[in-house]
């Protein structure tokens, strides 16, 4: 595609409840990352793909988060047993080049999750 | 581990003006690369402008330009001519070595008319 698209925009969840947010990223691209932002706050590094191998996870907040890109394109996002803490925008961005630190990244709109 | 700091929660600027907004950053790494990136209202992040920390010389791409002060670990954003659609959080972000891409916090930039 164009873009970097993200699904859905908007997501209200119920306490315990799972969810699961998509990522499309531009086609080719090779490596994918999930950032979450929290209101106010810069984005923060959850996760990053290179193909479909996730090379690095270390950003991922607890073992109700996991992530996964089984073809190397779209990916998933998903959270466990949402808290409320898990409110956040989540953002997907993808890049041409290879590594974690290629900085030129393409962004798209995120996904904003709010849990009650 | 790296650091990027932001110390100016917001700024405001009148149109056709010029202001700068501040980054410090902190690093181990001798290879690495400074970013601008801009996140309007509701839209997604882009990216305004790349610095390389290997090279002396600023960054420029129009009406933005970067003051790098690689001793100092400062890295600043200057926007000049300042229009209303340049109105948007900016954030500041490092990469080096093999690590990740950290962003600050971001400062929110108001353009009055």
């Amino acid at each position: 595609g164009a873009g970097v698209s993200q699904s859905p925009r908007y997501k209200v969840a119920k306490r315990g409840q799972d969810v699961a947010l998509r990522c499309d990223p531009i086609s080719g691209h090779v490596s994918l990352f999930w950032y979450q932002q929290a209101l106010g706050q810069g984005p923060e590094f959850l996760t990053y793909f290179q193909n479909e191998a996730q090379l690095d996870k270390s950003g991922l907040p607890s073992d109700r988060f996991f992530a996964e890109r089984p073809e190397g394109s779209v990916s998933t996002l998903k959270i466990q047993r949402t808290q409320q803490e898990d409110s956040a925008v989540y953002l997907c961005a993808s890049s041409s080049r290879t590594g974690p630190n290629t900085g030129e990244l393409f962004f798209g709109e995120g996904s904003r999750l709010t849990v009650l | 581990a790296q650091t990027v700091t932001q110390s100016q929660p917001e700024m405001s600027v009148q149109e056709a003006e010029t202001v700068t907004l501040s980054c410090t950053y902190d690093t181990s790494e001798s290879d690495y690369y400074l970013f601008w990136y801009k996140q309007p209202p509701s839209r997604q992040m882009i990216l305004v402008i790349r610095q390389e920390a290997y090279k002396q010389q600023n960054a420029t791409e129009n009406r933005f330009s970067v003051n790098f002060q690689k001793a100092a670990k400062s890295f600043s954003l200057k926007i000049s001519d300042s229009q209303l659609g340049d109105a948007a959080m900016y954030f500041c972000a490092l990469s080096g070595g093999y690590q990740k891409v950290t962003f600050g916090i971001g400062t929110k930039l108001q353009v009055i008319p």
